[in-house]
This record gives structure tokens, C-alpha cells and sequence, in this order.
């Protein structure tokens, strides 16, 4: 079952720009994390933040939660071609140390 | 660094055949993961193992086995492949008591 679903499913800007992904669930978590995916590649985590938290930061990116709204965003700021990649949130229920992630957004950086 | 190794990076197998998939992680954990990747459908679960010897179904566990004799060894095993068995497989892994989750870099198989 899909807990985490990514919106929009691509995003296409010019580099420099920002891009904002957002992530919607639907049961309670533990933590939610952010993973990037390079064409055929596995994935890489790039950031968490748990339930108690509401921003976290971490270079160019900055996540949000809200756990009233049941989402979470992704900022992405002055973006480079070398972002381009698809990008995936996964939330963690529980203490089985199991991942669900969502579908997908597709970022493409245009030089 | 932690290093996910999935020994096959591209598979081509008939239908009907069986399917090992290998993944080796090289930092002790404990937790290791099989999910597979459609487009569209994002990555869905297919086992997971907490220990060896220990597994548990993930959310399409059907028409899979798993294996995981030591530590750091987790197989995927198709019985008896199918064409809708054609995707991305993914193996990861996680040490107790952290959150970050390792990927290997995929094994892509096609069953024709």
C-alpha cells in the first residue's frame, strides 16, 4: 500500500529557480524521509525529519511537516542541472524498520 | 561508506525459469529489503529481513522467496519467473536503531 504520494509527478524549471515538491500521507509516522534517484540508479537519502519536528535544513534543501495536514515539502533552492533526478518521500510507522515511499516527482533542471 | 552490492545489474530470463537475485551490504546490518520499481507505481516492498534466518512479507510478496543465510546476504528468488515479473529490483539496508536506508544500484530483469 502507498503511504507517501509525491505531487506534483514532474517538475521542469530553468536552473537557478527553485523547486518545491510535496509529499501527502495518510496514517500517523514516525519520521518521514526524502531520497533522490539519478536515471537507473538506486536511491540516495538525502534528508529526515520526525514527527516532533516541523523544518529541517540541510544545504540548498529545506523539508517541512505538517503533521495536522498529513504532507511534507521538499525545497530545493537555486537549483543546477545536476539536481535533475526523480525524488521520493518515505514515511516510517512503527518500529519494524520498514520504509513506504510514494510514487515519485520527476525534477528536470533546464541550463 | 556503506556499500550495497545487487551482483546482477541486467538479468534476461524465459519464462518459467528461476531467478536468483544476490545483494551484499558490507556494515553489519541487520535489516536488509527487497522492493521493486515500476514507473507509475513508485517502489513497493517484496520482503524484508530483520536477522538471519528471519523474513517478512511486504506489501507484494507473491510469486517471491527470499533467503538469508548470513548477515550480510539477502536473495531474491523468482521460482518461476513471469513476464510481470519484468522490473527494477532494489535491495537495501538498514542498521537497528538508525534511519537512513542503503540502496544498491538495482538489478534490472526482463523475463521474455
Amino acid at each position: 500500500s502507498q503511504q507517501g504520494e509525491e505531487d506534483p509527478q514532474a517538475l521542469s524549471i530553468q536552473e537557478g529557480e527553485n523547486a518545491t515538491m510535496n509529499c501527502s500521507y495518510k496514517t500517523s509516522i514516525n519520521n518521514l524521509q526524502w531520497y533522490r534517484q539519478n536515471s537507473g540508479r538506486g536511491l540516495v537519502h538525502l534528508i529526515l525529519i520526525r514527527s516532533n519536528e516541523r523544518e529541517k535544513h540541510s544545504g540548498r534543501l529545506r523539508v517541512t511537516l505538517d503533521t495536522s495536514k498529513k504532507s511534507s515539502s521538499l525545497l530545493i533552492t537555486a537549483s543546477r542541472a545536476a539536481d535533475t533526478a526523480s525524488y521520493f518521500c518515505a514515511t516510517e510507522r512503527g518500529s519494524n524498520y520498514k520504509l513506504t515511499f510514494g510514487k515519485g516527482t520527476l525534477l528536470t533542471v533546464n541550463p | 561508506d556503506v556499500k550495497v552490492t545487487q551482483s546482477s545489474r541486467y538479468l534476461v530470463k524465459r519464462t518459467g525459469e528461476k531467478v536468483f537475485l544476490e545483494c551484499v551490504q558490507d556494515m553489519d546490518h541487520e535489516n536488509m529489503f527487497w522492493y521493486r520499481q515500476d514507473p507509475g507505481l513508485g517502489l513497493r516492498l517484496i520482503y524484508f529481513s530483520y536477522d538471519v534466518k528471519m523474513k517478512e512479507k511486504g506489501d507484494i510478496p507473491e510469486g517471491y522467496s527470499v533467503s538469508r543465510e548470513k548477515k550480510e546476504r539477502f536473495s531474491l528468488i523468482l521460482e518461476s519467473a513471469s513476464t510481470n515479473q519484468t522490473s527494477m529490483y532494489l535491495c537495501a539496508s538498514r542498521k537497528t536503531g538508525r534511519d537512513t536506508i542503503y540502496f544498491g544500484e538495482g538489478s534490472w530483469l526482463t523475463v521474455v
